[in-house]
């Protein structure tokens, strides 16, 4: 299984809305609803924000959102604080048994 | 809560086989997948493969053939172990819970610190 499909970078001015893409296969972000995305800054465990492709665990600011069409998911983050600057990267279900990570894209709060 | 350590040697020699331990405390393993994730330095996070508390494994097709996942549900712990090690193995390893018990999510709520491992003669 390959690795899934993330931009390197994205950026965005404080109060923006901006959209990272996460694209797979049918055979795995096409197939299952086990999408979840992970905040990483560097030195720390990278945190859960969205999984099952749209729930947000309690506790996680209600500014990140997720969605998918097709292969390909998405994480939305709206009124975009410095804070939210750092690594993000999606993983999905890629078999009965398998799990697959992307690339990862960096986020830079301009 | 619910609190992961990972443990081992932080440098193992080409070829040998790369051991760490994740020991779980505040709660039980029972129930719960645990997987193994890793970062190389400057790289994205590399998904392992998961050990379900009774034993049952998953594991990354491309490292399949050297790396064995195992849980002991006396000792709280979930181990692994990834065998012919070399420097692309180089690696921050860390252990996380899937955040649903009895299901196979890939939504990894709670985490080690992680532990760097170099590997290198």
């Amino acid at each position: 299984q390959s690795a899934l499909t993330q931009p390197a970078s994205v950026s965005g001015s404080p109060g923006q809305s901006i959209t990272l893409s996460c694209t797979g296969t049918s055979s795995d972000v096409g197939y299952y609803n086990f999408v979840s995305w992970y905040q990483h800054h560097p030195g720390k465990a990278p945190k859960l924000i969205i999984y099952e492709v749209t729930k947000r665990p309690s506790g996680v600011s209600n500014r990140f959102s997720g969605s998918k069409s097709g292969n390909t998911a998405s994480l939305t983050i709206s009124g975009l604080l410095a804070e939210d600057e750092g690594d993000y990267y999606c993983c999905a279900r890629a078999g009965s048994n398998t799990g697959v990570f992307g690339g990862g894209t960096k986020l830079t709060v301009l | 809560q619910v609190q992961l350590q990972e443990s081992g040697p932080g440098l193992v020699k080409p070829s040998e086989t790369l051991s760490l331990t994740c020991t779980v405390s505040g709660g039980s393993i029972s129930y719960y997948y645990w997987s193994w994730i890793r970062q190389p330095p400057g790289k994205a996070l590399e998904w392992i493969g998961h050990v379900y508390y009774s034993g049952t494994t998953g594991y990354n097709p491309s490292l399949q053939s050297r790396v064995t996942l195992s849980a002991d549900t006396s000792k709280n712990e979930i181990s692994l172990k990834l065998s012919s090690v070399t420097a692309a193995d180089t690696a921050v390893y860390y252990c996380a819970r899937d955040r649903e018990a009895y299901q196979l999510l890939l939504a990894f709520d709670i985490w080690g610190q992680g532990t760097t491992v170099t590997v290198s003669s």
